[in-house]
């Protein structure tokens, strides 16, 4: 299966929840990254992902924290929902650094 | 966080027009990428630029890097209605641990009247 597959596509949590997204990767794509679009906005980087470690953080507070694994998928995990996380969680993966990386179609996720 | 300026942020364009946006930075990329989205999609890679001055071309957009390394611009020439969307830039940045990360702009919300 090619291309980067996100679920769930939306979803609605209540401040204080905890929410894990998630991210299937094209095969041999070792890179992953995660980034959060707010709305009217550019995506931000919220961290990336090397062969299973993480490797690279953006400005984000711990709660935010994250998992990739063997069979090129990964999670996002979200403690203490607050209100202005809501926004459209992407994922996007790589096989080379810097080569241009494929995103997903993202989860849009709100939070009330 | 931080993003890229990017201009103009809209444009309303009638079909059959060009349209050119660019992207500047207070800091230097050694890869700029210009992306387009659509309603309820991710970002998809249209062009990506890998050394300074380097001009390429995909179909109708052509993309420039900056010979300073700060800059970069996109061409849409002959629009069609299916160019509607938000192209975005993004620079490539080196970040902690080896990463990589991208750096957006804003993005420029295309409107193409048939």
């Amino acid at each position: 299966e090619t291309g980067v597959t996100q679920s769930p596509t939306h979803l609605i949590k209540t401040r204080g929840q905890q929410v894990t997204l998630r991210c299937s990767s094209q095969s041999g794509h070792n890179t992953v990254s995660w980034y959060q679009q707010a709305l009217g906005q550019g995506p931000q980087f919220i961290f990336q992902y090397y062969r299973e470690e993480e490797n690279g953080r953006g400005n984000f507070p711990p709660r935010f924290s994250g998992l990739q694994f063997p069979n090129y998928s990964s999670e996002l995990n979200v403690n203490a929902l607050e209100l202005d996380d809501s926004a459209l969680y992407l994922c996007a993966s790589s096989s080379d650094r810097g080569h241009g990386y494929t995103f997903g179609s993202g989860t849009r996720l709100t939070v009330v | 966080g931080q993003q890229l300026n990017q201009s103009p942020q809209s444009m309303f364009i009638q079909e059959g027009e060009d349209v050119s946006m660019n992207c500047t930075s207070s800091s230097i990329f050694n890869t700029w990428l210009w992306y387009k989205q659509e309603p309820g999609e991710g970002p998809v890679l249209l062009i990506a630029l890998y050394k300074a001055g380097e001009l390429t071309s995909n179909g109708r957009l052509t993309a420039q890097f900056g010979i300073t390394r700060k800059d970069s611009f996109l061409n849409i020439s002959a629009s069609i209605p299916s160019d509607v969307g938000i192209y975005f830039c993004a620079g490539v940045n080196s970040a902690q641990g080896g990463s990589e990360k991208l750096v957006f702009g804003k993005g420029m919300k295309l409107t193409v009247n048939p």
